[in-house]
Order: C-alpha cells, then sequence, then structure tokens
C-alpha cells in the first residue's frame, strides 16, 4: 500500500496568513493527488484534484503543487470559515489511502 | 442537483453485519463510481473500497476482503456497502463518495452513517 505522510500534524494560524500543508507519498503517483477539508460532524469536501486543479465552487485562496511524490496545499490568505482539519488523499493505486490529516487551528 | 442520502445509524453486536446504503440522484447513476470511505471516532479517513454501478464490478481493501461486499441496484439508484464479522473497532462513521472515474477523486459525499459496534 503507498503511505502519505502529511506535515505538519496541526497548525496554528491567524486569520489574513499564508499556510502550507505537505504531503509525501511511499512512491511514484503521478498527479494523482487529491486534497479534503473536514470540518467537526460533517463530511469532507474537495478542495483540489489532480494535484492542482480547484474544484468547482472552491474559493481561489486555494491551490496545490507537486507531482511524483511531494505534493502541496496553500491557503493564501486564511478566513475564519478555513479552520478545519485537511486530508491528503492519493487515488493512483487502490487502496486509495489518505494523509492522517492535518488540523488547523485558530491562534 | 447531486445527492447522495444514506441510511440511518445501526447499533449491532459483535459478529453481526450491517448493510449501509447510499441512495443517489441528481445525476446518471451507472457513470459514475462509487467509493466507500470509513471514519473511526475522532480518527483519519480510512478507504474501504469502490463499485462500478455501471457492471457491478468491484475493488475492495485488503484490509477488508471476506468481510465486505459492495453491491448496487440501478433500478432505485442505490449502492449497498455490507461489512460482516463486525468487532468494536469497526464502529466508525460510514460514508459513500461518488467518483468521475475510477483513478479520481470523489467530488460528492453523503452524509455518513454511523455505525456502533457494542455487546
Amino acid at each position: 500500500d503507498i503511505q502519505m505522510t502529511q506535515s505538519p500534524s496541526s497548525l496554528s494560524a491567524s486569520v489574513g496568513d499564508r499556510i502550507t500543508i505537505t504531503c509525501r507519498a511511499s512512491q511514484y503517483i503521478s498527479s494523482y493527488l487529491n486534497w479534503y477539508q473536514q470540518k467537526p460532524g460533517k463530511a469532507p469536501k474537495l478542495l483540489i484534484y489532480a494535484a492542482s486543479s480547484l474544484q468547482s465552487g472552491v474559493p481561489s485562496r486555494f491551490s496545490g503543487s507537486g507531482s511524483g511524490t511531494d505534493f502541496t496545499l496553500t491557503i493564501s490568505s486564511l478566513q475564519p470559515e478555513d479552520f478545519a482539519t485537511y486530508y491528503c488523499q492519493q487515488s493512483y493505486s487502490t487502496p486509495y489511502t489518505f494523509g492522517q490529516g492535518t488540523k488547523l487551528e485558530i491562534k | 442537483q447531486v445527492q447522495l442520502v444514506q441510511s440511518g445509524a445501526e447499533v449491532k453486536k459483535p459478529g453481526a453485519s450491517v448493510k449501509v446504503s447510499c441512495k443517489a440522484s441528481g445525476y446518471t447513476f451507472t457513470s459514475y463510481y462509487m467509493h466507500w470511505v470509513r471514519q473511526a471516532p475522532g480518527q483519519g479517513l480510512e478507504w474501504m473500497g469502490i463499485i462500478n454501478p455501471s457492471g457491478g464490478s468491484t475493488s475492495y481493501a485488503q484490509k477488508f476482503q471476506g468481510r465486505v461486499t459492495m453491491t448496487r441496484d440501478t433500478s432505485t439508484s442505490t449502492v449497498y456497502m455490507d461489512l460482516s464479522s463486525l468487532r468494536s473497532e469497526d464502529t466508525a462513521v460510514y460514508y459513500c463518495a461518488r467518483a468521475p472515474e475510477y483513478s479520481s477523486s470523489s467530488d460528492y459525499w453523503g452524509q455518513g452513517t454511523l455505525v456502533t459496534v457494542s455487546s
């Protein structure tokens, strides 16, 4: 199975900050990397697919980059509604594993 | 609009089976794959498997092989996830999630179904 490792596991930031979350795959996954946002008690929401494509309706302050094994999710200017947990997922080969999550908290 | 509506919460005893349903609407049911993902309390997301509603083919995570069965009913646009030999570690919220292609992201998710396994 492909292991997905996110860093950091948690992050404290302020409204207006620029933050970056990293996701590393244990083997090559091309650009088959997706990012989700999850708020407590809710289903995950797709933000970025294919490493860098913004899902329809998602604000442009979210962006993704990377290919191969190293990927990043960037939020350019944090808004109050962005405080949540973020997961990366590889869809290169089954099982389509997720990272352990990054909890973004208000400083 | 696309909707995935899952069945209600379940409480099961160890060793029992549970069948969770996911009814799709607002799109052509057979044109999208469906994943099942679960989340134990306070934990991360775990991929369980995928079904192609068009032909019914499936692929399961090795961890669940032999215990999980995913099926579909095209007449009602519903997919099902059956998990047997339940143990306490199976207590989780189970989600269905639509995917445009086999190796793609999940763009719409169901609301989740809490399955509690307790004696």
